[in-house]
């Protein structure tokens, strides 16, 4: 199916588990985004990339790692989960930067 | 730093009256401007985008927003709401000539009385 998917959409771990999120798009965009949203602070920039093996960190990037070894994936791990990073996780891309961002249906993540 | 603000967090409107979200900028020479729309438990679908040209852009599902530079604005309209249109609303920002990536606010959520 064309578009963008995100797995697992629902997940609980525990405090100082690895967990990683999947995220991928079958459009060959350049550009892929993780976002965080939680209450009262809309959306975070997490990591984004701009091709495959290209990474840049957002705005909320430490406990996270990223990696984009093909175009059409994305994954993000939490190295050591903490609770403060329950929170529901967001992919998005797009072909450039300024372009329209294609959102993913969302990863709800609760550290316990 | 350059910034995106929502001033309401919850606006509620009857179903049927006009509507108006307020979306404002922190100043930058070239903004390209969004606004995104997110139902319960559902990601962000795009409303409305403007880089440049008529600053009135219309959108899907009825809706509008005007640029206006000036004010360093870009408030989104639409003239008579519907029960499905309740939702969060996202406003976002960025600016040519520097990186690529776009500034999300912090969300009004839209209820519907009937």
């Amino acid at each position: 199916d064309a578009g963008i998917t995100q797995s697992p959409r629902y997940k609980i771990t525990e405090t100082g588990r690895q967990v990683t999120l999947m995220c991928h798009q079958t459009w060959s965009h350049s550009y892929m985004f993780w976002y965080r949203q939680d209450l009262g602070h809309g959306l975070r920039l997490i990591y984004y990339s701009a091709a495959a093996d290209i990474t840049d960190k957002g705005e909320v990037p430490d406990g996270y790692v990223v990696s984009r070894s093909k175009t059409e994936n994305f994954p993000l791990t939490l190295e050591s989960a903490t609770r403060s990073q329950t929170s529901v996780y967001f992919c998005a891309s797009c072909w450039t930067g300024r372009n329209e961002q294609f959102f993913g249906p969302g990863t709800r993540l609760t550290v316990l | 730093a350059q910034s995106v603000t929502q001033p309401d967090i919850h606006i509620t409107v009857s179903e049927g009256a006009s509507l108006e979200l307020r979306c404002n900028y922190s100043y930058g020479a070239t903004p390209y401007l969004f606004w995104y729309v997110q139902s319960p438990g559902q990601g962000l679908q795009l409303l409305l985008k403007y880089f440049s040209g008529d600053t009135l852009v219309q959108g899907i599902k009825g809706f509008e927003a005007e640029f206006k530079r000036s004010q360093s604005s870009f408030n989104l309209r639409k003239p008579s709401v519907h029960w499905s249109d309740a939702a969060e609303y996202f406003c976002a920002v960025g600016y040519m000539n520097r990186d690529d990536k776009i500034i999300f606010g912090k969300g009004t959520r839209l209820h519907i009385l009937p």
